[in-house]
């Protein structure tokens, strides 16, 4: 079965400092990796993508995510976390030869803290 | 300006009625999604369409019902067997340039809730 785990609900970050935003993942095959930001009230934007090639990808805003196959995990990153970034943000997962359907985990809320 | 758009942003059902949520894109994507969100569940398939006249039942099909008769157009009607509707209802597309391994992009949802 294919799914998504985010462990954290919540992650509280002062404004100027680092924020990671951490995801693993289960799929069966080959990992097509997304990482998503909704605003209150809003649909989820497309923040980046690990589809194969370097591990570390950047993507809008300033943020990147690193994918780690050993540890099938993640995370996201960005090395200055602003007070806009507040959001909240999911990781998605589809398998990459087969898979029709994209699966999702349940969130985590971020806050920077001015 | 290309994009997805939901309508109505916030609806209300009497119960026992059905109401349809209208999704269209002008994207020119073959495939079309419908999820439900609930706080702290994340995203949950509710159907998905992967080209004009087939949809196939996600997760949570049960008690409600798509069409996909035209590309741009992906209706989505929660039934009256549908007992727990109170969510907020997001519509994907996904295509283009690129393959499978393109993102999906939402509109902005619609807040279904009971009266």
């Amino acid at each position: 079965a294919q799914s998504v785990a985010q462990p954290e609900d919540q992650v509280n970050v002062a404004e100027g400092n680092p924020l990671t935003v951490k995801c693993t993942y289960s799929v069966s095959g080959n990992p097509y990796l997304f990482w998503y930001v909704q605003y209150p009230n809003r649909g989820l934007q497309f923040l980046l993508k690990y589809i194969t090639g370097d591990n570390l990808v950047k993507g809008s805003y300033g943020f990147e995510a690193e994918f780690n196959k050993s540890q099938t995990s993640f995370h996201l990153k960005k090395p200055s976390a602003l007070v806009s970034d507040s959001a909240l943000y999911f990781c998605a997962v589809r398998e990459a030869r087969t898979g029709n359907q994209f699966y999702f985990g349940t969130g985590t809320s971020l806050t920077v803290i001015p | 300006d290309g994009g997805i758009t939901q309508s109505p942003k916030y609806l209300f059902r009497k119960e026992g009625q059905n109401v349809t949520l209208s999704c269209e894109q002008n994207l020119n994507h073959d495939a079309m999604y419908w999820y439900r969100q609930d706080p702290g569940q994340g995203l949950r398939l509710i159907y998905y369409s992967q080209i004009v006249n087939d949809f196939q039942k996600g997760d949570i099909a049960e008690g409600y019902s798509v069409s996909r008769e035209k590309k741009e157009s992906f209706p989505l009607t929660v039934t009256s067997a549908q007992k727990n509707p109170t969510a907020f209802y997001l519509c994907a597309s996904r295509g283009g340039t690129g393959g499978p391994n393109q993102p999906q992009h939402f509109g902005d949802g619609t807040r279904l809730s009971i009266l």
